[in-house]
C-alpha cells in the first residue's frame, strides 16, 4: 500500500537560513509525488511535483524538493526562508484506484515556523 | 471562475441533521474530488468524479454520506443524520488530466463542518 511519512510535526528556522521540511514514501511502481502548503482558513496550495526526469524539482515562491529513490525521500527545502512561509506543509504521493482514479495518500505534515 | 470555490465555508448542525456541501471546481475540469481533513491529520480521499459518474467512491466511510455531480461541473457532498465524527474541513479538488502522471489537483478553501 502506498503511505507517505512526514517524521516531524513541527520545524523552527530563522528567517535567512535555509529550510528542509522531510518526506519519505512507500510505493508500489513509479512514485508520483507532491508537496501542498496549507495556511490558515484557507485551501491547500499546490507547490510542486515529481514525475519523473531531474530529481531537483523547482516549484513555487522558492521552494524546490529533491527526490531520492535510494532513500525514498522527496525532501522539501528553500535557501533562505521568509516569514510567510510559516504554514502547514503536507507531502503526498498519488495512488491509482479505480475508474483511473489517482487519488492524493497524504502524509500528517508537518507545521513550519520562521522567526523573525 | 479563477479557483476552486466551496461553500458555505463554515456549517454548524446538530446531531442527526442533514447537510449538503457543494463545490465549484475550475471551468473544464473534468475530474473532481473529495476529501475530508480532520484536525491534525493529512486529508483522507472521499469520492472521485470523472465527468458526472462517480468512478471511484471506496472512500466514502459509509452510506450517510453521497455525492452528485448531475452535469458534470458542480458537485454536491450529502450527509444524511450526521454524526459528531464528521466534524471536519470538507475539501474539494479538481483537475484537467485526470488518470495521467501528470495531473495536478487544485483545492478549494474547503467546508467546515461542525456537529453538535
Amino acid at each position: 500500500a502506498q503511505s507517505v511519512a512526514q517524521p516531524e510535526d513541527q520545524v523552527n528556522v530563522a528567517e535567512g537560513n535555509p529550510l528542509t521540511v522531510k518526506c519519505t514514501y512507500s510505493v508500489s511502481g513509479n512514485p508520483y509525488l507532491f508537496w501542498y502548503v496549507q495556511y490558515p482558513n484557507r485551501g491547500l496550495q499546490f507547490l510542486l511535483k515529481y514525475i519523473t526526469g531531474d530529481n531537483l524539482v523547482k516549484g513555487s515562491y522558492g521552494f524546490e524538493a529533491e527526490f531520492n529513490k535510494s532513500q525514498t525521500s522527496f525532501h522539501l527545502k528553500k535557501p533562505s526562508a521568509l516569514v510567510s512561509d510559516s504554514a502547514l506543509y503536507f507531502c503526498a504521493v498519488t495512488h491509482r484506484g479505480a475508474g483511473n482514479n489517482r487519488k492524493l495518500i497524504w502524509g500528517l505534515g508537518t507545521s513550519l515556523a520562521v522567526n523573525p | 471562475g479563477a479557483g476552486v470555490s466551496q461553500t458555505p465555508s463554515n456549517k454548524v448542525t446538530e446531531k442527526g441533521k442533514y447537510v449538503e456541501l457543494r463545490c465549484d471546481p475550475i471551468s473544464g475540469h473534468t475530474a473532481l474530488y473529495w476529501y475530508r481533513q480532520s484536525l491534525g491529520q493529512g486529508p483522507e480521499f472521499l469520492i472521485y468524479f470523472q465527468g458526472t459518474g462517480a468512478a471511484d467512491d471506496s472512500g466514502l466511510p459509509n452510506d450517510r454520506f453521497f455525492a452528485v455531480r448531475p452535469e458534470g461541473s458542480v458537485s454536491t457532498l450529502k450527509i444524511q443524520r450526521t454524526e459528531r465524527g464528521d466534524s471536519a474541513v470538507y475539501l474539494c479538488a479538481s483537475s484537467s488530466q485526470p488518470g495521467t502522471s501528470t495531473d495536478t489537483q487544485y483545492f478549494g478553501p474547503g467546508t467546515r463542518l461542525t456537529v453538535l
